[in-house]
């Protein structure tokens, strides 16, 4: 069993829609879990991260941490045609080096 | 130049040459990692430096050698490489505390082995 798993996609919504991307996880010492979005040709860019279990917003952008069923969400709304990317999920227990990837949900935003 | 920058951006190598890859961090930061993304698999960390000293090598083949001169300077020396090799490698950097550990990512550098 992989310790992060997240569906690759493709997704493919249209403009404005309402976006639900997700990772499960399987090693309860996680503590940190981050998004990072990658567009095309470019590295990874950190979105926001959540410390335990909660909700964080920022903008048209919230995350979700529900550590009792090991499971993360990242909510997108009003989405735009910017927001096209491949969007990866990371977690890291208290104090590690080693972030723990998921393997990425490549996104499309049609106009 | 800000953030964590990556040299070359585009690499085509033969399997006998022998190339490196540069990544300098401008963030002050205390580790360095070195990442390799390939198509439909999760980023794989290579090799991780934390105060100059390697702290991880997830099993690597010697064909890749990590060297960290300085805490903003990482580099990645390539010989004798085979063409699964051929992927983007990003560079990230971090200050390490007992916190979330954020990692920034360079841009990578996108290598192909002939």
């Amino acid at each position: 069993q992989k310790e992060v798993e997240q569906d690759p996609g493709p997704l493919s919504v249209p403009e404005g829609a309402i976006v639900s991307l997700n990772c499960t996880y399987s090693n309860s010492a996680f503590q940190y879990f981050m998004w990072y979005r990658q567009y095309s040709r470019k590295g990874p860019e950190l979105l926001m991260y959540t410390y335990s279990s909660g909700n964080k917003e920022d903008g048209r952008f919230t995350a979700q941490v529900d550590k009792s069923s090991k499971y993360i969400s990242l909510f997108i709304r009003d989405s735009q045609p910017s927001d096209s990317a491949t969007y990866l999920c990371a977690m890291i227990g208290q104090g590690a080096q080693k972030l723990v990837f998921g393997q990425g949900t490549r996104l499309t935003i049609n106009p | 130049e800000t953030g964590v920058t990556q040299t070359p951006r585009h690499l085509v190598m033969g399997m006998t040459n022998k190339k490196s890859l540069k990544c300098e961090q401008h963030l002050g930061h205390n580790a360095m990692y070195w990442y390799k993304q390939s198509a439909k698999k999760p980023l794989e960390l290579m090799f991780v430096y934390s105060l100059e000293e390697r702290v991880e090598n997830n099993s690597v083949p010697s064909r890749f050698s990590p060297e960290c001169p300085n805490s903003s300077h990482l580099f990645l020396h390539l010989h004798t490489l085979q063409p699964e090799d051929s992927a983007l490698y990003l560079c990230a950097s971090s200050q390490v505390t007992s916190g979330a550990n954020e990692q920034f990512f360079g841009p990578g550098t996108r290598l192909t082995v002939l």
